[in-house]
């Protein structure tokens, strides 16, 4: 079985703050695939980000950036000087062999950017 | 433009009926899911399809069925089996079940059971 964990529920932060949402999975395979998803209000999911587990190097992307760490089995999403557009639920997500190729979403952290 | 719809965007039912939630993508993907969203949690599936005239049950697939008779199309029937219906759900496709994949979300649809 393999599990998405997002402790943090809620995060508030002041616009241009920067702000990382934690991500910790568990995962019998040695081959998978981590994600990151955001939900702005309007409800659809929009994809970020995909890395396989062969690949820890760091990724930055404007202001986005992700940390991935197999040592302690996290895949971190900091971003930087955040703006009220950020406001929106992010979910960290799995795939594997070993779980048929599907998702394994975490719980999501509801991310709130006061201007 | 490429993409996936969903319909309707709310949808009300009557304790013990049937309803149907429609999922259309246009991306020629090969993959189509069905997800619940309840509030603060995460998604949960329920069904995917990996081709035409099959599909495999999620972790959630009690109370629901779908049927995958043309490659765009995905629908979902709620029965009145499902004990606890009201949810956001989401309609996902992608290229093909693969773990490297990533999924493609439609706008979702507001089941509320009165």
């Amino acid at each position: 079985a393999q599990k998405v964990t997002q402790a943090q529920t809620e995060i508030s932060v002041v616009e241009k703050e920067d702000v990382t949402l934690d991500c910790v999975y568990e995962t019998r395979d040695t081959t998978y695939y981590l994600f990151w998803y955001k939900q702005p209000p309007s409800g659809e999911l929009v994809f970020l980000i995909r890395r396989n587990s062969f690949d820890e190097q760091n990724e930055i992307s404007g202001r986005y950036s992700w940390n991935f760490q197999k040592s302690t089995s996290s895949f971190n999403f900091t971003i930087t000087a955040s703006q009220v557009v950020d406001s929106a639920v992010y979910f960290c997500a799995l795939s594997s062999s070993g779980s048929a190729r599907q998702l394994t979403f975490g719980s999501g952290t509801q991310l709130t950017v006061l201007p | 433009d490429g993409g996936i719809t969903q319909s309707p965007k709310y949808l009300f039912r009557k304790e013990g009926q049937n309803v149907t939630l429609s999922c259309e993508q246009n991306l020629n993907h090969d993959a189509m899911y069905w997800y619940r969203q309840d509030p603060g949690q995460g998604l949960r599936l329920i069904y995917y399809s990996q081709i035409v005239n099959d599909f495999q049950k999620g972790d959630i697939a009690e109370g629901y069925s779908v049927s995958r008779e043309k490659k765009e199309s995905f629908p979902l029937t709620v029965t009145s089996a499902q004990k606890n219906p009201t949810a956001f759900y989401l309609c996902a496709s992608s290229d093909r079940v693969v773990s490297y994949n990533e999924q493609f979300f439609g706008p979702g649809t507001r089941l509320t059971v009165l």
